[in-house]
C-alpha cells in the first residue's frame, strides 16, 4: 500500500528536550513538507523539501530544523528553542512540480510537560 | 501566507441537507483545493481546480473555481453523518500550500 506514516502518533516530552518526528513515504515523491496545527486554526507550513538534501524554511521555522538524507524521509526535530512546541504535527508530500497536491500522513500530537 | 477566509465558520445541520460553504481571497490563484480532515487525523483531498470556472464533481461533493480566480466554493449534498468534520480550502502560491482556517461541520442524524 501506497501512502504516508507519521510516528509516533502521540508523544510526550518534558520541557528543554529535543524530540524527532518521523514521516516516511513510499508514493516516490519528490517533495515533502512539514506542517503545524493549533486547535481552531489552519495548518501553518514550518519546513519544506522539494528534492534530496535541500530544503527551505516555512513560515513558522524557528525553533525547528530538518534533513532529507532519503526521497522517503523527512524527519523534524523540535528543539527546546521552540517556546509553544504542544501543537498537532503533520507530514505531506506532493509529485513537487506542476500539479501541486499534497497527502498527508496521520499526524504526530506533540505534549509538552 | 496569503490569507483565505473560509465562511461559514461552523454549520450545525440535519442529516439529508445540502451544505454550502465558501472560500476568497484578495489574490488570485491558479489552483484550489478542497481538504476533509477527522478529529485527529491528516487532512484528505477531495477535489482539486485548475481552471476558472471549473465545476468537478466528487460524488455528493461539488465544487467550483471562481471565474475570477479568487473564490472557490464547496457544496455537499444530502449530507450523512460521517459528512462530519473541518473541510479547508488551501492555494498553491508556490510549492506549499496555504491554508484556510476551515468550516466545522456537524450532522445529527
Amino acid at each position: 500500500d501506497g501512502g504516508i506514516t507519521q510516528s509516533p502518533k502521540y508523544l510526550f516530552r518534558k520541557e528543554g528536550q529535543n524530540v524527532t518526528l518521523s514521516c516516511e513515504q513510499n508514493l516516490n515523491h519528490d517533495a515533502m513538507y512539514w506542517y503545524r496545527q493549533d486547535p481552531g486554526q489552519g495548518l501553518r507550513l514550518i519546513y519544506y523539501s522539494q528534492i534530496v538534501n535541500d530544503f527551505q524554511k516555512g513560515d513558522i521555522a524557528e525553533g525547528y530544523s530538518v534533513s532529507r538524507e532519503k526521497k522517503e524521509s523527512f524527519p523534524l526535530t523540535v528543539t527546546s528553542a521552540q517556546k509553544n512546541p504542544t501543537a498537532f504535527y503533520l507530514c505531506a508530500s506532493s509529485w513537487g512540480t506542476g500539479r501541486n497536491e499534497q497527502f498527508f500522513g496521520p499526524g504526530t500530537r506533540l505534549t509538552v510537560l | 501566507g496569503q490569507q483565505l477566509n473560509q465562511s461559514p465558520q461552523s454549520m450545525f445541520i440535519q442529516e439529508g441537507e445540502d451544505v454550502s460553504m465558501n472560500c476568497t481571497s484578495s489574490s488570485i490563484f491558479n489552483t484550489w483545493l478542497w481538504y476533509k480532515q477527522d478529529p485527529g487525523e491528516g487532512p484528505v483531498l477531495l477535489i482539486a481546480l485548475y481552471k476558472a470556472g471549473e465545476l468537478t464533481s466528487n460524488g455528493r461533493l461539488t465544487a467550483q473555481f471562481g471565474i475570477t480566480r479568487k473564490d472557490s466554493f464547496l457544496n455537499i449534498s444530502a449530507s450523512i453523518p460521517s459528512d462530519v468534520g473541518i473541510y479547508f480550502c488551501a492555494v498553491t502560491p508556490g510549492y506549499a500550500l496555504n491554508f484556510g482556517k476551515g468550516t466545522s461541520l456537524l450532522v445529527t442524524p
